[in-house]
């Protein structure tokens, strides 16, 4: 079964600053890769989607990028914002119509 | 405006009680899901349905019921039968074909009385 692994669980970085979160899986036989954020007592809003094919995906000062082979992929926020402060969860897609969700990270963005 | 909505935000349910939590989406998406939201854990599948009139179990269906009689609704019964129900519940929809976004409502919190 998929498992799906977020560091650091939680993270505080002053705004300003360049900073990356980690998103692991087991199996990498999937179809694509997404990073969400959640905002508190709110549902999901998608980030980026990486299709298995693809190494990596921009949106604005977000850059994600995928290594299938050795199941990781990362979530690079640039300039960080007080606005960012969210959790991120990523999620695989694997056979069936299955989605598998990280546990995700929290992060804070102190002014 | 195209979007996912949940109702009602909260929902409060006594013991032995069922409730049902709606999910509505106008985006004309085939595949529809219900996930399940706990304190430190990621989220989990409770059901899906790819095309109206066909459900499938998720990883944790035991205690739920779903129904997608129409396209554009998916709604999601927590039955009696579900010891542990407090949660948030998210639905989601995505169009029924590879590599596609998934949109999610803004969810369901579920609190037992």
């Amino acid at each position: 079964k998929q498992e799906v692994t977020q560091i650091p669980a939680a993270l505080s970085v002053p705004e300003g600053e360049n900073l990356v979160l980690n998103c692991s899986f087991t199996d990498s036989a999937i179809y694509n890769l997404q990073w969400f954020r959640q905002d508190p007592g709110k549902g999901l809003t998608s980030l980026l989607l990486i299709q298995s094919s693809q190494r990596e995906q921009t949106s604005g000062r977000l850059n994600a990028s995928l290594d299938k082979s050795s199941g990781r992929s990362t979530l690079y926020i640039a300039a960080s914002q007080p606005g960012d402060s969210a959790t991120y969860l990523c999620a695989v897609e694997g056979a069936g119509n299955q989605f598998y969700f990280g546990t995700g990270t929290s992060l804070t963005v102190i002014p | 405006d195209g979007g996912i909505t949940q109702s009602p935000k909260y929902l409060f349910r006594k013991e032995g009680q069922n409730v049902t939590l709606s999910c509505e989406q106008n985006l004309n998406h085939d595949a529809m899901y219900w996930y399940r939201q706990d304190p430190g854990q990621g989220l989990r599948l409770i059901y899906y349905s790819q095309i109206v009139n066909d459900f499938q179990k998720g990883d944790i269906a035991e205690g739920y019921s779903v129904s997608r009689e129409k396209k554009e609704s998916f709604p999601l019964t927590v039955t009696s039968a579900q010891k542990n129900p407090t949660a948030f519940y998210l639905c989601a929809s995505s169009i029924d074909r590879r590599s596609e976004t998934q949109y999610f409502g803004p969810g369901t919190r579920l609190l037992v009385l």
